[in-house]
């Protein structure tokens, strides 16, 4: 089975930085998923890691720790746009299917 | 389309009434994957379809639920003498195939309430 753990909540200000935490304790691993959800809207995809370490991509980026089933997702320089949620995703090693998080939801203030 | 679309976009019935769900994929992608999204809660794996190989209808909650994929292409997700419970936003994704970091595209979902 699959067990993802993220915040559901968290608060910053427009301009600052902020890092969503994700832990995992599934049967198998074969990739790790970071969607963006805006209210109403369907998830996009942001990131996915697989090794360890940190993937940048401009604003966003994400690390991978499999040996402590740990990921981060880095939000710089917020932006109002920002306002969403934030879902962690397990592969399973069966190579397709995500197992999701609950969500995180990241507010933005000004 | 380029992207994934779903039809209805809202769907209102009542309870113990059968209720279809259309899931038009990318062209081309041959993995197309069903979730469940309830309030407050993670997307839930229902079923995932792969090319010609049989799918896997492993996250089907119970036996009311059932899919089918045409050609290929378009799927449609059908729940049988549905319950409140059932009552979530059902998303669709599609990717140009199941491995890899090929990277899930999904669609706007479709809301569902059971009366």
């Amino acid at each position: 089975g699959q067990n993802i753990d993220q915040p559901t909540e968290m608060t910053a200000t427009e301009g600052a930085i902020v890092q969503i935490n994700c832990t995992y304790q599934t049967s198998g691993f074969n990739g790790l998923f970071w969607y963006q959800q805006h209210a109403g809207e369907a998830p996009t995809f942001l990131s996915y890691n697989v090794l360890d370490g940190l993937e940048e991509k401009g604003r966003f980026s994400s690390f991978l720790s499999r040996s402590k089933g740990y990921s981060y997702l880095l939000l710089k320089e917020l932006q109002m746009k920002d306002s969403a949620s934030y879902l962690c995703a397990v592969r399973d090693s069966n190579d397709y299917k995500l197992s999701f998080g609950a969500g995180t939801t990241v507010t933005v203030r000004a | 389309g380029a992207g994934v679309s779903q039809s209805p976009s809202n769907k209102v019935t009542e309870k113990g009434k059968d209720v279809e769900l259309r899931c038009d994929p990318i062209s081309g992608h041959t993995a197309l994957y069903w979730y469940r999204q309830s309030l407050g809660q993670g997307l839930e794996f229902l079923i995932y379809f792969q090319g010609n190989s049989a799918p896997d209808k492993s996250g089907l909650p119970s036996d009311r639920f059932s899919a089918e994929r045409t050609g290929g292409s378009v799927s449609t997700l059908t729940i049988q003498r549905t319950q409140q419970e059932d009552s979530a936003v059902y998303l669709c994704a599609s990717s140009k195939q199941g491995s890899g970091g090929n990277e899930q595209f999904f669609g706007p979902g479709t809301r569902l309430t059971v009366l």
